[in-house]
């Protein structure tokens, strides 16, 4: 069973750049989250795609964008950065929209902007 | 925002000691659930509760959940310092798509 798997590990952009941030989810599971988790705090949810499609949203602007590809992997596009966007990204995949089914993160990207 | 409150903040305890986090939340939920994350690297699954349950066990942890309080703790017995890392509670609101994580406890445990 292959995990969560992140690329790429550690990225520094400049303030108004663009950047696009890849997710490949746990075989076998066709859902995945994406969380923004500042220094020090709890993750945030910024949206979730199932099959596909976006499925939920959290309170982000939309510069962030996401994609989910036929394999279920994913991708998360900030665009415009701002200094604060300076965050570990988390992608966590799930099998369908039960509920009871954890979450499997992977080890993040960090995304520094300058 | 954040819908669950970790309490305290920051746990320091010597090998062997009990461990309590506990956890308040806000609204009606599906499911808790405890999780761990190791020095800024990905979160670790520990354990789900859901509504309809008070208490869970797994290895050494134990769970309580109280819908009443809005309230959960996760006790870990004979603690080591493998368990060095920060805990989450997170919550599967009712009508709500995903998880929704607090901002954790810190926990330190010396040899």
């Amino acid at each position: 069973e292959t995990g969560v798997t992140q690329s790429p590990t550690h990225l520094i952009k400049t303030r108004g750049q663009q950047v696009t941030l890849r997710c490949s989810s746990q075989s076998g599971h066709n859902t995945v989250s994406w969380y923004q988790q500042a220094l020090g705090q709890g993750p945030q949810f910024i949206f979730q795609y199932y099959r596909e499609e976006e499925n939920g949203r959290g309170n982000f602007p939309p510069r962030f964008s996401g994609l989910q590809f036929p394999n279920y992997s994913s991708e998360l596009n900030v665009n415009a950065l701002e200094l604060d966007d300076s965050a570990l990204y988390l992608c966590a995949s799930s099998w369908g929209q039960d509920h009871n089914s954890p979450l499997h993160f992977g080890n993040g990207t960090r995304l520094t902007v300058t | 925002s954040q819908q669950g409150e970790e309490d305290p903040q920051a746990l320091s305890i010597q090998e062997g000691e009990n461990a309590t986090m506990n956890c308040s939340y806000k609204t009606s939920i599906n499911n808790l659930q405890w999780y761990r994350q190791n020095s800024g690297r990905g979160l670790v699954h520990l354990i789900l509760i859901r509504s309809n349950e008070r208490e869970k066990h797994s290895g050494r942890l134990r769970v309580t959940l109280d819908t009443s309080k809005k309230s959960s703790s996760l006790l870990i017995t004979a603690s080591r310092a493998a368990d060095t890392a920060s805990y989450f509670c997170a919550t599967d609101p009712l009508g709500y798509s995903t998880l929704t994580f607090g901002k954790g406890t810190m926990l330190l445990v010396s040899p």
